[in-house]
C-alpha cells in the first residue's frame, strides 16, 4: 500500500494477556518509529529502528514491552503481561533518510484496551 | 532536552476565518520542524515542515512561521474550512539527532458554521 499500514485497529484483551501489533512501514522507508498516545496526551516515544543497526529502546516503560523489525520492513511490536496502564493507541511511523530531516508518516494506530 | 508545547489546548474558529495555532520550544538547536494533523480515530497527517534556515514557509492554505530567537512555531489555517477541525501537533528535532521528535500534546481546533 502507499501508506503505513497497522494491524489490528482495535484490540481488546484481558489483563494479563500478551498482545502484538503489527506495522507495515512505507516501501522503501528505512527508519520505523513506535509511539503511545494516550488520551489528551503528545506523542511518546517508545523505540527506533533505522537499517540494520540496533535499535533504540530508550523509550519502552517496562520489560514487558519489546519489538523486532524483520527483514528491515515490518515490525512487531509486543507487550506481555497487560495491564490497564497499557491501554492506549499505538502508532507506527516510518521515514525516508536522513531520518532528521524527512517527516514521519503515520499509520491510523492500534486502540488497544486492557480489561 | 526537547521541549515542545502549545499555547492553547482549544481553538474555535467560525468558518473562512483564519486559524493561527502556536508552538514554543525550548531547545535552541532545534533545527526542523513539522505540523501534523490528527482527525479522531486517524493518525497524524503530515502538512508542512520547515528548517531552521527559513522564517516562513508556505503550502495549500497553509503557512509555517519560525521565530528562532523567541523559539517560537506557529501555523496558520487560510479560510478555515469544516474539515480542517483536528488536532494540531507540532513537532521539533534537532540535526544531530537520527529524528527522534518531540510532540506537543496538541490543539484542538474547532470550526463552527
Amino acid at each position: 500500500g502507499a501508506g503505513v499500514s497497522q494491524s489490528p485497529s482495535n484490540k481488546v484483551t484481558e489483563k494479563g494477556k500478551d498482545v502484538e501489533l503489527r506495522c507495515d512501514p512505507i516501501s522503501g522507508h528505512t527508519a520505523l518509529y513506535w509511539y503511545r498516545q494516550s488520551l489528551g496526551q503528545g506523542l511518546e516515544f517508545l523505540i527506533y529502528f533505522q537499517g540494520n543497526s540496533a535499535p533504540d529502546k530508550s523509550g519502552l516503560p517496562s520489560d514487558r514491552f519489546s519489538a523486532e523489525r524483520t527483514g528491515g520492513s515490518v515490525s512487531t511490536l509486543t507487550i506481555q503481561r497487560t495491564q490497564q496502564e497499557d491501554s492506549a493507541v499505538y502508532l507506527c511511523a516510518s521515514s525516508s533518510t536522513p531520518p532528521g530531516r524527512q517527516p514521519q508518516h503515520f499509520g491510523d494506530g492500534t486502540r488497544l484496551s486492557i480489561l | 532536552g526537547e521541549s515542545v508545547g502549545l499555547h492553547l489546548p482549544t481553538l474555535s474558529v467560525q468558518e473562512g476565518d483564519n486559524s493561527i495555532i502556536n508552538c514554543a520550544y525550548s531547545n535552541s538547536a532545534s533545527d526542523y520542524f513539522i505540523w501534523y494533523k490528527q482527525e479522531s480515530g486517524k493518525g497524524p497527517q503530515f502538512i508542512i515542515d520547515i528548517r531552521s534556515n527559513m522564517d516562513k514557509r508556505q503550502g495549500q492554505r497553509v503557512t509555517v512561521l519560525l521565530n528562532k530567537t523567541v523559539k517560537h512555531l506557529s501555523l496558520q489555517i487560510a479560510a478555515t474550512q469544516p474539515g480542517d477541525s483536528a488536532v494540531y501537533f507540532c513537532a521539533a528535532t534537532t540535526t544531530d539527532s537520527w529524528g527522534k521528535f518531540q510532540f506537543g500534546a496538541g490543539t484542538q481546533v474547532v470550526v463552527t458554521p
